[in-house]
């Protein structure tokens, strides 16, 4: 069964750091473009970031207001997806989806398939 | 920065056609996509490429997009199909997301 699963959510101050983990089975990860979508609470969804699989060059891209402190990284050997998030603000509070397009519709910048995602809350 | 507009809310009537829209400049030109969420539950791709319905996905869904517009249409809307509606596109290497639409079936 193709399944993203994520992890690391948790209660963080302003400023502090804190770093999710998306585990990923039932394909062939290193294959894959990842994403990091997240939703706020009560709010629309919003792309995060994407790094592609080393293959096609793992390019990394941010949304503008993330970039500079967030960072997403992949360990194939493992499987699994980071993002590495530091100067956290109480914007950034919201449910963080890890999602790909892998395997089904690859190559068509969909997302397919999302994990359950994992609570980040940014208190002041 | 690129955007997307869908309006806040649509209502239909069960068994009535339901269409959602989604707005950006030369939107036609680019691939989108459409994604159904319920309360609680993750994202569902319905439609992506503009046109395509991955195999789950009943048949009454489908899409279009041309000029600045890309749609959502549901044929024979069920009440299972109220959710909130997300369309999403990539403008160069940036992925961008509608604000969303919430679809009420009563």
């Amino acid at each position: 069964e193709v399944q993203l699963v994520e992890s690391g959510g948790g209660l963080v101050k302003a400023g502090g750091s804190l770093r999710l983990s998306c585990a990923a089975s039932g394909f062939t990860f290193s294959y894959a473009w990842m994403n990091w979508v997240r939703q706020a609470p009560g709010k629309g969804l919003e792309w995060v970031g994407r790094i592609k699989n080393k293959i096609d060059g793992g390019a990394i891209d941010y949304a503008a207001p993330v970039k500079g402190r967030f960072t997403i990284s992949r360990d194939d050997s493992k499987n699994t997806l980071y993002l590495q998030m530091i100067s956290l603000k109480t914007e950034d509070t919201a449910v963080y989806y890890c999602t790909t397009d892998y395997p089904r519709f690859i190559g068509s910048d969909s997302f397919d398939i999302w994990g359950q995602g994992t609570m980040v809350t940014v208190s002041s | 920065s690129y955007e997307l507009t869908q309006p806040p809310s649509v209502s239909v009537s069960p068994g009535q056609t339901a269409s959602i829209t989604c707005s950006g400049d030369k939107l036609g030109d680019k691939y989108a996509c459409w994604y159904q969420q319920k309360p609680g539950q993750s994202p569902v791709l319905v439609i992506y490429q503009n046109i395509k319905r991955p195999s789950e996905i009943p048949e009454r869904f489908s899409g279009s997009n041309s000029g600045n517009t890309a749609t959502l249409t549901i044929s024979g809307t069920q009440a299972m199909d109220e959710a909130d509606y997300y369309c999403h596109v990539w403008d160069s290497s940036t992925g961008v997301f509608g604000g969303g639409t919430k679809l009420t079936v009563l």
